[in-house]
């Protein structure tokens, strides 16, 4: 199964408000990332968090780790329609080079 | 820098006949990845390299699947022979170092579709 398990599958909402999307893994990490994908597009790096790190900010992005849950999540603050993507979080594990992605969020915002 | 760099963008063949996937990472990093995505499993990690030495291919599906990095700008999937079941989007992925301290960069990826 897989290491990443993104919540909820699918998220719709009307722009500028926030979507929280949530990941929960299975093993220690070095880190957690989050990716967005656009439609018919490749993997666009987003944030990286380090496991000894409990909140990271760029823009208006915001993760927080919890390595007691072994949860991540992900808020994109006043969302616009260009931040329709489908968003995935990806774990590398512990004294391993393999990142292994989850299933993804879908995100849709309404214009 | 253009990116990683992957061609074809797209590909339609006929079941058995050998396919094969290119990619250019970008110079300097020292790990390459490949990946497949598909509805039902999602992205799938199948192989990597450091420094062109494969180093995991647990994820390669079959012996039909090969992967090589002759030299640092270069790598290459082939299947072969391909069957309907290897249709999908197969990504390349790059970094400077393994364990993605500066995120993974990936190519707009190759879309595979096998009659």
């Amino acid at each position: 199964s897989q290491q990443g398990e993104e919540d909820p599958q699918a998220l719709s909402i009307q722009e500028g408000e926030n979507a929280t999307m949530n990941c929960s893994y299975k093993t220690s990490i070095n880190n957690l990332q989050w990716y967005r994908q656009n439609s018919g597009r490749g993997l666009v790096h987003l944030i990286l968090i380090r496991s000894n790190e409990r909140e990271k900010h760029s823009g208006r992005l915001r993760v927080t780790l919890d390595t007691s849950k072994k949860s991540s999540s992900l808020l994109i603050t006043a969302s616009r329609a260009a931040d329709t993507a489908s968003y995935f979080c990806a774990t590398v594990i512990t004294g391993g080079f393999k990142t292994i992605f989850g299933a993804g969020t879908r995100l849709f915002v309404k214009a | 820098d253009a990116g990683v760099i992957q061609s074809p963008r797209h590909e339609v063949t006929e079941m058995g006949q050998e396919v094969t996937l290119r990619c250019k990472p970008i110079s300097g990093h020292d790990y390459l990845f490949w990946y497949r995505q598909t509805m039902m499993r999602g992205l799938e990690l199948l192989i990597y390299f450091n420094n062109n030495v494969p180093i995991d291919d647990s994820g390669m599906p079959e012996d039909r699947f090969s992967a090589k990095m002759p030299n640092a700008s270069f790598s290459t999937l082939k299947i072969q022979p391909s069957e309907p079941r290897d249709s999908a989007v197969y990504f390349c992925a790059s970094s400077l170092g393994g364990q993605g301290r500066d995120g993974y960069t990936f190519g707009s990826g190759t879309r595979l579709t096998v009659v």
